[in-house]
């Protein structure tokens, strides 16, 4: 069965402190995507990234950056220099195929506190 | 990106009463997907809906609660029969990106929470 582990329910940091966040993943799938969603507290759910199984280039978006460990089946997700506005729950997700389509299974996520 | 509206954005519901949440998508999409999340917890998928067929549920889940219908390609409803305060959550609709990656877009939610 799928499943995404976020070990870190909650992070409190201080503006341009740099974080990161944990995500673990299990699958029998031999193709699949990992995903990073950001939920501000205005509730609706933001698309961050997106990575399948057969890339595993680290990626980097501005203050963004991702760590694809297929050994260790790790997701991680840094932001450096953070924001107050970087303040959310971030979510990590796993491609689940079905038959004709693919769903998500979500991690539990993690709340970051970023003050200022 | 598709662009997703649902209503109600939130409500306040007695016991025992129902209430249905609509999903209005701006483009034709073969699959929508429902979730639920309640407080403090992430996303569960609640069943798929797709056009023309009955709605296919997840695990713990079932039409007679949640009853889902999708009359054309653009909008769905889920409806959460007889609440209770355990089915205070925010229900959110989804939609696939097309790519067959499991990439999802997302409405706002309806927050709901049952007295």
């Amino acid at each position: 069965a799928q499943k995404v582990t976020q070990a870190q329910t909650e992070i409190s940091v201080v503006e341009k402190e740099d974080v990161t966040l944990d995500c673990v993943y299990e699958t029998r799938d031999t193709t699949y995507y990992l995903f990073w969603y950001k939920q501000p507290p205005s509730g609706e759910l933001v698309f961050l990234i997106r990575r399948n199984s057969f890339d595993e280039q680290n990626e980097i978006s501005g203050r963004y950056s991702w760590n694809f460990q297929k050994s260790t089946s790790s997701f991680n997700f840094t932001i450096t220099a953070s924001q107050v506005v970087d303040s959310a729950v971030y979510f990590c997700a796993l491609s689940e195929a079905r038959w004709g389509y693919s769903t998500l299974t979500f991690g539990k996520g993690t709340m970051l506190l970023v003050s200022p | 990106s598709a662009v997703i509206s649902q209503k109600p954005s939130r409500d306040i519901c007695q016991r025992g009463t129902s209430l249905t949440i609509q999903c209005q998508v701006d483009s034709q999409v073969t699959m929508m997907f429902w979730y639920r999340q309640q407080p403090g917890q992430s996303l569960t998928l609640i069943a798929t809906a797709n056009q023309g067929s009955e709605a296919t549920y997840e695990s713990g889940f079932v039409i007679d609660k949640f009853p889902i219908s999708r009359p054309n390609l653009t909008f769905s409803t889920l409806t959460v029969s007889n609440m209770s305060p355990e089915d205070s959550s925010i229900y959110l609709c989804s939609v696939g990106s097309g790519s067959n990656t499991g990439e999802l877009f997302f409405g706002e939610g309806s927050r709901l929470t049952v007295l």
